[in-house]
């Protein structure tokens, strides 16, 4: 398997459901990013892990929580989420941080509260 | 503040009809500008990394173009299968964050 892959691809919760998203990269890049992509906005940044140390927090509330256990792997735990968090969820990977090379996205999860 | 901007926010064009997409930006210290295609129920897919001012990239009937405040990417001759949104994004040289334009959807009908 290659390229970036996200699981699951569709998610529903209710508000005091806890769950987690999961990105796996198969790429051997070093860095990875969570993104959130609503309608009709900008893809926006909420985490970046470098060799999975945290280095950036885009004033994400505490409800999102990121875990990067290893180089491959990128997880986001999510509790008591509200009706304005659904959207879709994007990681990216890429060579080192701050390099030239693009980000290469997974296909996201399409997460939806209720 | 950064910002990067997408005109137009959609486009139709006929299949065959050639057309630009532009993105300008407010970004102090450019690193890249990366341009991506998004399809339906998909993460943005690259297509060019452009560096500097004047360097042009091409992939089939996508052609990408940087001036120092713009960047432009041509659609020459599309194809219904062209149809996507575009994205747009900067990497400043300090920081380690891509700042995206909103997007430019495309509709090619045949």
């Amino acid at each position: 398997e290659t390229g970036v892959t996200q699981t699951p691809r569709h998610l529903v919760m209710g508000m005091t459901n806890k769950k987690s998203l999961k990105c796996e990269q198969h790429l051997g890049h070093n860095a990875m990013y969570w993104y959130k992509q609503s309608a009709k906005k900008p893809l926006e940044l909420m985490f970046v892990y470098s060799l999975e140390e945290r280095v950036e927090n885009n004033s994400v509330p505490s409800r999102f929580s990121p875990e990067c256990p290893n180089s491959s792997h990128l997880f986001l735990h999510l509790h008591t989420l509200q009706p304005e968090d659904s959207a879709l969820y994007l990681c990216a990977s890429s060579p080192i941080l701050q390099g030239d090379q693009p980000q290469h996205f997974g296909d996201g999860t399409r997460l939806s509260i209720l | 503040e950064d910002q990067v901007t997408q005109s137009p926010e959609a486009l139709r064009l006929q299949e065959g009809e050639s057309s630009s997409l532009n993105c300008s930006y407010t970004v102090s210290g450019l690193r890249g500008l990366f341009w991506y295609r998004q399809d339906p129920g998909k993460g943005p897919e690259f297509l060019f990394t452009l560096y500097s001012a004047g360097e042009e990239k091409e992939k089939e009937r996508l052609k990408a173009t940087l001036t120092k405040k713009e960047s432009f990417l041509h659609i020459t001759a599309p194809k219904p299968e062209d149809s996507a949104t575009y994205l747009c994004a900067v990497h400043k040289a300090a920081g380690n964050k891509l700042t995206f334009g909103g997007g430019t959807r495309v509709l090619v009908k045949p």
